[in-house]
């Protein structure tokens, strides 16, 4: 069974600095790329940009370019999505999934992680 | 950028059919897939490359992208299937997702 497991809940403050983890299993982790999608309170999906864990490869959406990496440690089958300096307007649900290459569609969604920000 | 429109709510009376449209330039040309989101829950795909669907996903649920105008029908609309329904092109090697439509079943 693919499963894709995030990190717990956070809450910080503004200007901190903060990386989630996504750990897959149940399928070799280098054949599909992860994505992260981000759901604003009350809002639609968004997607972020996805990484290719075979060789660290990333593409972001332009809203996203700059203000957040995407990452990934292959060894131990988890990506990583991380800010520098968070603001209150990052406050989502943020979730990753297993992006099939050949069908161009999210198959498998983690749990997602709620990123709280407030000072 | 790539925009999909999606109307911001549609209602079903229990037991009839739900129809949920999906808008782009030139969408008939692009595979179109589907998610549902129930409250409080990650997404789920659906359907995949207009009316393929995905493995577990009740016969009730289909897709269509004929006449430029995907379409999402779910036919027997049960309460479980309230939530909320987004379609997804891939342009431009990223994944555009339209705004969401969410479902209330009367």
């Amino acid at each position: 069974e693919v499963q894709l497991v995030q990190s717990g809940a956070e809450l910080k403050k503004p200007g901190e600095s903060l990386r989630i983890s996504c750990k897959g299993s149940g399928y070799t982790f280098t054949s599909d790329w992860i994505g992260w999608v981000r759901q604003m309170p009350g809002k639609g999906l968004e997607w972020m940009g996805r990484i290719d864990p075979n060789d660290s490869e990333t593409k972001y959406s332009p809203s996203f370019q700059g203000h957040v990496t995407i990452s990934v440690d292959k060894s131990i089958s988890t990506a990583y999505l991380q800010w520098s300096s968070l603001r209150a307007a990052d406050t989502a649900i943020y979730y990753c999934g297993r992006l099939s290459l050949v069908r161009a569609v999210v198959d498998d969604w983690g749990q997602g992680t709620l990123v709280s920000v407030t000072s | 950028s790539y925009d999909l429109t999606q109307p911001l709510s549609v209602s079903v009376a229990l037991g009839q059919t739900a129809r949920i449209t999906c808008g782009g330039t030139d969408i008939g040309s692009k595979n179109v897939h589907w998610y549902q989101q129930r409250p409080g829950q990650a997404p789920v795909l659906i359907i995949y490359r207009d009316k393929q669907r995905a493995s577990g996903i009740p016969e009730r649920f289909s897709g269509s992208n004929s006449d430029n105008s995907p379409t999402l029908t779910i036919s027997g609309a049960l309460a479980e299937d309230e939530a909320d329904y987004y379609c997804q092109v891939w342009v431009s090697g990223t994944v555009i997702f339209g705004g969401g439509t969410r479902l209330t079943v009367l």
